[in-house]
């Protein structure tokens, strides 16, 4: 069974640009969730997907946004990129049924804004 | 909102021995789900080991045990005979209702 798999693993952009990164939950997974991982800094919620709805979001601008597709694959697009929105991205997924399970990791994307 | 606090940013121990994480959380809920998830190099995120608030018994897996003290809202990771492999970050995470909070991590290095 394959995993959670997210593309690219590195994107380099410039200040302004948009970014878009995109994630495959695993087969059956309804909810998808990101999460941005800034050195020291944690993991930090950015958005919950299921059903193709948005369900929750953290505290992150507007210009931080996403969707959800029929077929529960996800994309998360960064609009106006700053150089602080360098991080690792980590995309999850689970079975949304199933209230407090875990969450399964993809690999992740390195965004790199210069 | 749930917050979740990992006050240990580094840690070290010598192989074999046993090294305790902590991690505290701060929540109005009384159901909710705990977890340790190990992250290494590679940056894949590993289940270390979960727990469900609603038992008292604290959760094990393998060399991996909690202590959960629910009034205390502590949720500290044990490893017993650390070997060179669990070199990583390890994040303390916190699950109610699908909203899932991680702390900031501590990064343990296991030392030969």
């Amino acid at each position: 069974e394959a995993g959670v798999t997210q593309s690219p693993t590195h994107l380099i952009k410039t200040r302004g640009q948009q970014a878009t990164l995109r994630c495959s939950p695993i087969s059956g997974h309804t909810s998808v969730y990101w999460y941005q991982q800034a050195l020291g800094l944690g993991l930090q919620f950015l958005l919950w997907y299921d059903e193709g709805e948005e369900r929750n979001r953290g505290n992150f601008p507007p210009r931080f946004s996403g969707r959800q597709f029929p077929n529960y694959s996800s994309e998360l697009n960064v609009n106006a990129l700053e150089l602080e929105d360098s991080a690792l991205y980590l995309c999850a997924s689970s079975r949304q049924v199933a209230t407090n399970e875990k969450l399964f990791f993809g690999s992740g994307t390195q965004l790199s804004v210069l | 909102a749930q917050t979740v606090t990992q006050s240990q940013p580094e840690m070290s121990v010598q192989e074999a021995e046993t090294v305790t994480l902590s991690c505290t959380y701060d929540t109005s809920e009384s159901n909710y789900y705990l977890f340790w998830y190990k992250q290494p190099p590679s940056r894949q995120m590993i289940l270390v080991i979960r727990q469900e608030a609603y038992k008292q018994q604290n959760a094990t897996e393998n060399r991996f045990s909690v202590n959960f003290q629910k009034a205390a809202k502590s949720f500290s990771l044990k490893i017993s005979d650390s070997q060179l492999g669990d070199t990583a970050m390890y994040f303390c995470a916190f699950n109610n209702n699908n909203d899932m909070r991680f702390g900031a991590g501590t990064r343990l290095t296991v030392k030969p």
